[in-house]
Parts: C-alpha cells; sequence; structure tokens
C-alpha cells in the first residue's frame, strides 16, 4: 500500500507570492490534516479534513487555507507568503481522523520564501 | 492560552534501563492524547492515543498513562534499546477544536 505522498518535495518562493502544496493520503483514508514545522515553533496544526469539509483548525491566519477533493486528495494554499511562512509543511493521512485514528505522516514539503 | 510542556528538552538513559517522559498541559481540556516519535529528517510517526476516559494505554515495550486532574500523560519505554533514541512529541485533542502539539523530548539511549 502506497504511502502519504506530497508534491512538491522542495519549493522556493518569494514573498508576496502564493504557494499550493499537494497531499495524496492513503488510499481509503477520509481525513487529512496539515501542520507547519518550524525550529522556533515547533509542530503546529493548521486544520484537518474529513469527507471534504473541515472538521478543525489551528490558530493560524486566514492567509492559510485548505481543501479536500472527493477522492480524498488534499490542497493547502498560503497567499500573500511572509518571510516567517518559511517551513518543512507535512499532511498526515488516516481512515477516521485525529481522535480516533492512527495518523501516518508524508515526508512533508520544504518551503523557503526569500 | 493553550500550554504543553514535556519534561525536559533532552533524556539520556543506559540501554535496558525504562525511559519515563512527561507531558504536562494548561488551559487545555483534551478529549485525547497522542504521543509520537519523530526522527531527524523525518515526519512524525503515530506510536499511541489514550481517551480521557482512559487511565493506561500499552502497546508492546510503550506505556501511556492519562491523569485529567493532574493535567498530565506519562509515556513510558520498557526495555529501552539504541534504536528507541528519537525526539517524542505529545499532542492533545478535542473535537472541533486547535490539536497541540508539546515540543517535544529527545531521548539518547545510550549502549
Amino acid at each position: 500500500k502506497a504511502g502519504v505522498t506530497q508534491t512538491p518535495r522542495y519549493l522556493i518562493k518569494t514573498r508576496g507570492q502564493q504557494v499550493t502544496l499537494s497531499c495524496s493520503p492513503i488510499s481509503g483514508h477520509r481525513s487529512v490534516s496539515w501542520y507547519q514545522q518550524t525550529p522556533g515553533q515547533g509542530l503546529q496544526f493548521l486544520f484537518e479534513y474529513f469527507s471534504e469539509t473541515q472538521r478543525n483548525k489551528g490558530n493560524f491566519p486566514g492567509r492559510f487555507s485548505g481543501r479536500q477533493f472527493s477522492n480524498s486528495r488534499s490542497e493547502m494554499n498560503v497567499s500573500t507568503l511572509e518571510l516567517g511562512d518559511s517551513a518543512l509543511y507535512l499532511c498526515a493521512s488516516s481512515l477516521g481522523g485525529l481522535n480516533t485514528d492512527t495518523q501516518y505522516f508524508g515526508p512533508g514539503t520544504r518551503l523557503t520564501v526569500l | 492560552s493553550q500550554k504543553i510542556e514535556q519534561n525536559s528538552e533532552a533524556l539520556n538513559i543506559q540501554e535496558g534501563k525504562t525511559a519515563t517522559l512527561t507531558c504536562n498541559y494548561t488551559n487545555y481540556s483534551p478529549a485525547y492524547l497522542q504521543w509520537y516519535r519523530q526522527d531527524p529528517g523525518r515526519g512524525p510517526v503515530f506510536l499511541l492515543l489514550i481517551r480521557e476516559n482512559e487511565k493506561e494505554k500499552r502497546k508492546e515495550r510503550l506505556k501511556v498513562t492519562f491523569d485529567t486532574t493532574l493535567k498530565q500523560s506519562l509515556f513510558h519505554i520498557t526495555a529501552s534499546q539504541p534504536a528507541d533514541s528519537a525526539t517524542y512529541l505529545c499532542a492533545l485533542g478535542n473535537y472541533g477544536q486547535n490539536f497541540v502539539f508539546g515540543p517535544g523530548t529527545r531521548l539518547s539511549v545510550l549502549p
């Protein structure tokens, strides 16, 4: 069974631009969660989608948004990039969601904002 | 604001001993708590989930306790091995709310 895949793996953008990251969950998984990891702030939760609906949300500004498609693939968008958005962005998938199930993490997308 | 503390930034123990990691929280009423392992350059690996109405969970050499009165979870690795060396993260969640991670404890098991 293929694991969680994230594309692209590396990305360089400049301030003010926008970026879209993609996450393909394990086949059959309906929940996808997104996280930001930085050396200073650690691992922080962005949001969780389950069957195309946002079910949980972290404390990030509205510049961070996401969506989930009917095949459970998910995208995360960051608009008006800031230097502080440089981070490793991870997604995780599970069958039933954060509160019920094993979360499987992808390898992450390393975003650098110049 | 919600705060999670993990006992120490780094913990060194001798191979074969039991490692005990602590996760304390304030300003949060979690419905469940999870523990993860993370190796350098890799995404976290889920280890255990324990719910607020459960006192203890075990999985092979791992044991987790959850005390909602003390607002604390303990994570034990028995018969520790050098391969257990990693950063261990606890995370708290509740339905419809923010899912919060602790800063992690870097465990080193010395041969």
